[in-house]
């Protein structure tokens, strides 16, 4: 089935440095990419959707130059987080549209492992 | 703006009780609805989907249903076991994915 990988699965960094997510789609092309954030004990919260080749879009509330995200390949899409801060601390989740799966599949989602991110 | 609810927030019961996680949404425009579980500190792991189309799901001692036009689904778990103890999310599909709150289930051994 659909594999998505999430690299690193855990970071700790120092405030002000910035680290990069990367999301990989293993077995197929996703041509969208979903980037989500969970704070301890709440939800997930979409930040933003991936297209590739294109710039991402943003949900309300989610700084676009903080969390930069690049879709540059069909199998790839990365989260950078500048300047990171210990607000910023949380677990990073993506997940990825198989368009290859047919009518009944192109809205299936599969989940990527996670990244927790601490800043110090 | 779809909103997406989900009832009780936590809840414990003794091994082998069957048990019902609640999970209601405000837009009935949506392509499907996922059941999903998380572990602390884990990430998503798919459990149901079901399409729009669809009024329940079933995978092993699960049974997921779903009534879209009250914007209601619910997911059965018989049997219940320790191993199941853990949140579980659920989340609709319409132009993005939504996911509810979740909720956090103990199983008493």
């Amino acid at each position: 089935g659909a594999v998505v990988s999430q690299h690193p699965s855990w970071v700790i960094c120092k405030s002000g440095t910035s680290v990069k997510i990367e999301c990989r789609s293993l077995d197929f092309q996703a041509t969208t990419m979903f980037w989500y954030r969970q704070f301890p004990k709440q939800s997930l919260m979409l930040m933003a959707t991936s297209n590739e080749g294109s710039k991402a879009t943003y949900e309300q509330g989610v700084e676009k130059d903080k969390f930069l995200i690049n879709h540059a390949s069909l199998t790839l899409s990365t989260l950078t987080v500048t300047s990171a801060h210990p607000e910023d601390s949380s677990f990073y989740i993506c997940s990825a549209r198989d368009p290859g799966r047919g009518i009944s599949g192109a809205n299936v989602l599969t989940f990527g492992a996670g990244s927790r991110l601490t800043v110090l | 703006k779809q909103e997406v609810t989900q009832i009780p927030a936590a809840l414990s019961v003794p091994e082998g009780e069957n048990l019902v996680l609640n999970c209601s949404f405000t837009d009935s425009a949506i392509y499907n609805l996922q059941w999903f579980r998380q572990d602390p500190g884990k990430g998503l792991t798919s459990l149901l989907l079901i399409q729009s189309s669809q009024r329940e799901q079933t995978s092993g001692r699960l049974n997921a249903s779903l009534d879209k036009s009250s914007g209601r689904s619910t997911l059965y778990i018989a049997a219940s076991q320790p191993g199941d103890s853990a949140t579980y999310l659920c989340a609709v599909l319409d132009d993005k994915i939504i996911f509810g709150k979740g909720t956090r289930l103990h199983i008493l051994p």
